[in-house]
């Protein structure tokens, strides 16, 4: 089993609408975990952190759920310049190792 | 701030040639130093990681090799490039200590075709 699991898409959607990603890890002892963002072509950059009471930041919100195992990550109001593959990330445990997983990708039409 | 600077941006190279590729970071002291690979369509994949001056951790085997001759200086290199050695390669550092609190930041990647 991958240590980090992603629907890899493409999420095809209309641009205002809302669209949710989940991924999947396979430690239970970790205890890190973020999403990033990757445009075409370019480095992934920090989206947010994922904590375990959920956070959210602007039309974007991450969930944590340990029992299960997975994060998630909701979109709202989509734009256009939402369109990327979106990385989930998790800490390799006990080390400074950060899991990446293979992406989803997000695709906003008009 | 911190910065991190990786180059060249693009380069293409024969099978068999060398490579270097460096990466540095300005701002901050003792970071701790990756190399990713990521493949045309694939996920990110560790190379090397570093957590001081001469200390370097190799996650798999490989045609490639990594050295840390400065405190936040961070070089790829290979003797003789293969084919396979063709990617996106992407240099990343974070404080050393919180990667877990903070996460990696990246810099702008090399894009090596061997050709």
């Amino acid at each position: 089993r991958k240590e980090v699991e992603q629907d890899p898409g493409p999420f095809n959607v209309p641009e205002g609408a809302t669209v949710a990603f989940n991924c999947t890890y396979s430690n239970s002892a970790s205890q890190s975990f973020f999403w990033y963002r990757q445009d075409c072509r370019k480095e992934p950059k920090l989206l947010m952190s994922v904590y375990s009471s959920g956070n959210e930041d602007g039309r974007f919100t991450a969930q944590l759920n340990r029992a299960s195992q997975y994060i998630s990550l909701l979109i709202r109001d989509s734009k256009l310049s939402d369109s990327a593959t979106y990385l989930c990330v998790v800490n390799s445990y006990n080390t400074d190792k950060l899991i990446f997983g293979t992406g989803t990708r997000l695709q906003v039409f008009p | 701030s911190q910065t991190i600077h990786q180059w060249p941006a693009t380069l293409v190279q024969p099978v068999g040639s060398p490579l270097s590729l460096e990466c540095t970071v300005e701002g901050t002291s003792n970071p701790n130093l990756y190399w990713y690979r990521q493949a045309a369509g694939r996920g990110l994949q560790l190379l090397f990681y570093s957590v001081g001056i001469g200390q370097i951790s190799s996650e798999v085997p490989q045609n490639l090799s990594a050295s840390r001759p400065q405190d936040r200086q961070f070089i790829l290199s290979s003797k003789k490039l293969l084919l396979s050695d063709s990617g996106f390669y992407l240099c990343a550092w974070t404080p050393v200590g919180e990667p877990i609190n903070y996460g990696y930041t990246f810099g702008s990647g090399t894009r090596l075709t061997v050709v």
